[in-house]
């Protein structure tokens, strides 16, 4: 059964890079079939999708944090990564990854989440 | 960007209903849209992909139809456990975006 399971700090400080990896196990990164991505959801609001990567490294970004937004693959790690830098308060979500469909766009596959807040 | 609406934005219904929310493009898709459940606390959950099409382990009484701009997720027979916000996905064009939700409470 597939799993993704995200990781990093819970608490960024204001103007600094939010860094979160997302582990992929039970299936392989390289599975040229899908999409990984990361989606994100302020508290009490709905969900913001922000980008995916391919296993070759294509990126596909939310234009509105494009600026912003660096999605890495390690394929040999099976795992990706989401940075977003110059974070402020509105970027305090609960972060998911996924996996996404390469043909229809679906994520069937997400992480439990994980709250990032930006505080000093 | 595609814009995504859903209505009604929350609404309230009994064990045994059938409640139906319905999802509007700012565009054509075609047939390119998915409705999650999502519980609190928990990541959402895929009920339909690709407008029509029951994701695996998902109960039948959960359907979704349309085309185009306009596609509807209905829950044939209320139950306790779909008490939720449910949300519509397109998956058309880069932005992917998601509609604002739809909270279902249980009466």
């Amino acid at each position: 059964q597939l799993q993704l399971q995200e990781s990093g700090p819970g608490l960024v400080k204001p103007s600094e890079t939010l860094s979160l990896t997302c582990t992929v196990s039970g299936g392989s990164i390289s599975s040229s079939s899908n999409y990984w991505g990361w989606v994100r959801q302020p508290p009490g609001k709905g969900l913001e999708w922000i980008g995916s990567i391919y296993y070759s490294g294509s990126t596909y970004y939310n234009p509105s944090l494009k600026s912003r937004v660096t999605i890495s693959v390690d394929t040999s790690n099976n795992q990706f990564s989401l940075k977003l830098s110059s974070v402020s308060a509105s970027d305090t979500a609960v972060y998911y990854c996924a996996r996404r469909d390469k043909t229809y766009g679906y994520s069937a596959y997400w992480g439990q989440g994980t709250l990032v807040t930006v505080s000093s | 960007d595609i814009q995504m609406t859903q209505s009604p934005s929350s609404l309230s219904a009994s064990v045994g209903d059938r409640v139906t929310i319905t999802c509007r493009a700012s565009q054509s898709i075609t047939n390119f849209l998915n409705w999650y459940q999502q519980k609190p606390g928990k990541a959402p959950k895929l009920l339909i992909y690709a407008a029509s099409n029951l994701q695996g382990g998902v109960p039948s009484r959960f359907s979704g139809s349309g085309s185009g701009t306009d596609f509807s997720l209905t829950i044939s027979s209320l139950q306790p456990e779909d008490s939720a916000s449910y949300y519509c996905q397109q998956s058309s064009s880069t932005p992917s975006t998601f509609g604002q939700g739809t909270k279902l409470e249980i009466k």
